[in-house]
């Protein structure tokens, strides 16, 4: 089946200490998402990718980081995990096409101690 | 400009009784509308969309939302709840924007649904 694949599943990092988390989809959707969710909320954009095109949120952290390799992945590293980078980390994948909507991944769970 | 407000954070339902979520958007172009369901610890899945066709949408797991222009909402329903029900539930709006281009999502609030047995 179709899907858009997030690993690991949980990650628990130290503060400081860099992370990168994954996102695969063989959907071949050219528009990838990062969301950050934290508890007991909704999804927070924080950039995407148009093909190869990068776009930020204007108040996604510089500690936040992209890239896109190719069409099928998809990374978010992040540079120095806070304390308050603790939160879901959604992926998401979307046709180019006005209406479609966007298929999520399972997400990872990133708790910084 | 586009907005979502999910009037209810919570709501606590019967098994076997009505489901309501409510939902109220503001868009200023055609807007698409989305129900998504998350899960305990999981990703969100789409329930159901409404892209300017027909104004009842009906969608998987029961559950189905009609779209109202005149009073700007997209209110979840099912007949009847059933315990695996229980969840997140967020309102999703997309519009086109004056470009004809498809905007980015802005979700809801949430509102979560408790099943009483």
């Amino acid at each position: 089946d179709a899907m858009v694949i997030q690993n690991p599943r949980y990650q628990v990092t130290q503060f400081g200490k860099p992370v990168t988390l994954s996102c695969s989809q063989t959907l071949n959707h050219n528009v990838m998402y990062w969301y950050q969710q934290k508890s007991s909320q909704a999804p927070k954009l924080l950039f995407h990718y148009y093909d190869k095109d990068f776009n930020n949120e204007a108040d996604t952290p510089d500690n936040f980081q992209s890239r896109r390799p190719n069409t099928s992945f998809c990374f978010l590293d992040i540079r120095s995990p806070g304390l308050g980078d603790t939160a879901m980390y959604l992926c998401a994948t979307r046709r180019e096409s006005s209406y479609n909507e966007q298929f999520f991944g399972p997400g990872t769970r990133l708790t910084v101690l | 400009a586009q907005s979502v407000t999910q009037l209810d954070s919570h709501v606590s339902v019967s098994e076997g009784t009505p489901v309501l979520l409510r939902c109220n958007y503001s868009s200023s172009y055609s807007p698409s509308l989305f129900w998504y369901v998350q899960h305990p610890n999981k990703g969100l899945q789409l329930l159901l969309k409404y892209t300017s066709a027909a104004t009842l949408v009906k969608g998987i797991n029961g559950f189905e939302a009609e779209f109202k222009k005149s009073e700007t909402s997209f209110h979840l329903t099912k007949p009847s709840a059933h315990m695996s029900d229980a969840a997140e539930y967020f309102c999703v709006v997309s519009d086109r924007g004056s470009s004809g281009s498809a905007r980015q999502l802005t979700f809801g609030s949430g509102t979560q649904l408790t099943v009483l047995p």
